[in-house]
């Protein structure tokens, strides 16, 4: 597809338990980029890739967020042992190399930990 | 630490101009004045951004003031689809962390029939 794409766009969770969140971005991205947005609240810059450089992970929350990004392309984005306050949109972003050309953003999954 | 101050929300009637402020006074010589828009369930989109000059671009037009401390983003002739929030940022385009954009909670506007 033209955009990025994310899944699920929805997903309800029980306290505890892991889940994994996906994104696809466009291809030919090098950057990818996820954010969390929670309930009437901004965005929150969680982690960074760009091409085979190591990823900037100074924004994840805990050290039970993890991700990874395979071949350059789809990344994942994992929470283990999730609690309540987890619960949020995530937001996945690609551009190309530079900030300049702008960031596409996919629509979210929305996670809700119950 | 914001970097840009904006009105918590706004209306504007169907047809007519908004124009949506932003102040940010603390800008450096080298960060740009972006400005991005989020539709209710949507991720962010991209709209435009500018250094100095004025810039136009199919969606909207962006006035920065000569002092460059403050901004206003235009809709020329705002619709109903235009309700969403808008978020203005100051970063550089190249180097450092400026990929690490800082959303505040922008402006609501809110485009009335």
């Amino acid at each position: 597809g033209a955009g990025v794409s994310q899944s699920p766009s929805n997903k309800v969770t029980e306290k505890g338990k892991d889940v994994e969140l996906r994104c696809d971005p466009i291809s030919g991205h090098t950057a990818l980029y996820w954010y969390r947005q929670s309930l009437g609240q901004g965005l929150e810059f969680l982690i960074y890739f760009q091409g085979n450089s190591a990823p900037d992970k100074s924004g994840l929350p805990s050290d039970r967020f993890s991700a990874e990004r395979t071949g350059g392309s789809v990344s994942t984005l994992t929470i283990q042992r999730t609690q309540q306050e987890d619960s949020a949109v995530y937001l996945c972003a690609s551009s190309f190399a530079g900030f300049w050309y702008g960031y596409t953003f996919g629509s979210g999954t929305r996670l809700t930990v119950v | 630490d914001a970097k840009t101050t904006q009105p918590p929300s706004m209306d504007c009637a169907e047809g007519r101009a908004a124009n949506l402020p932003c102040n940010h006074s603390t800008i450096s010589g080298n960060e740009y004045v972006y400005w991005y828009r989020q539709i209710h369930s949507q991720g962010p989109q991209y709209i435009i951004h500018g250094l100095k000059n004025n810039e136009t671009n199919e969606m909207a037009s962006l006035i920065i003031t000569e002092d460059r401390k403050s901004s206003t983003l235009i809709l020329p002739h705002a619709t109903l689809r235009d309700t969403a929030v808008y978020y203005c940022i100051v970063s550089t385009n190249s180097g450092g962390s400026n990929y690490k954009l800082t959303f505040g909670k922008g402006t609501l506007l809110t485009v009335n029939p």
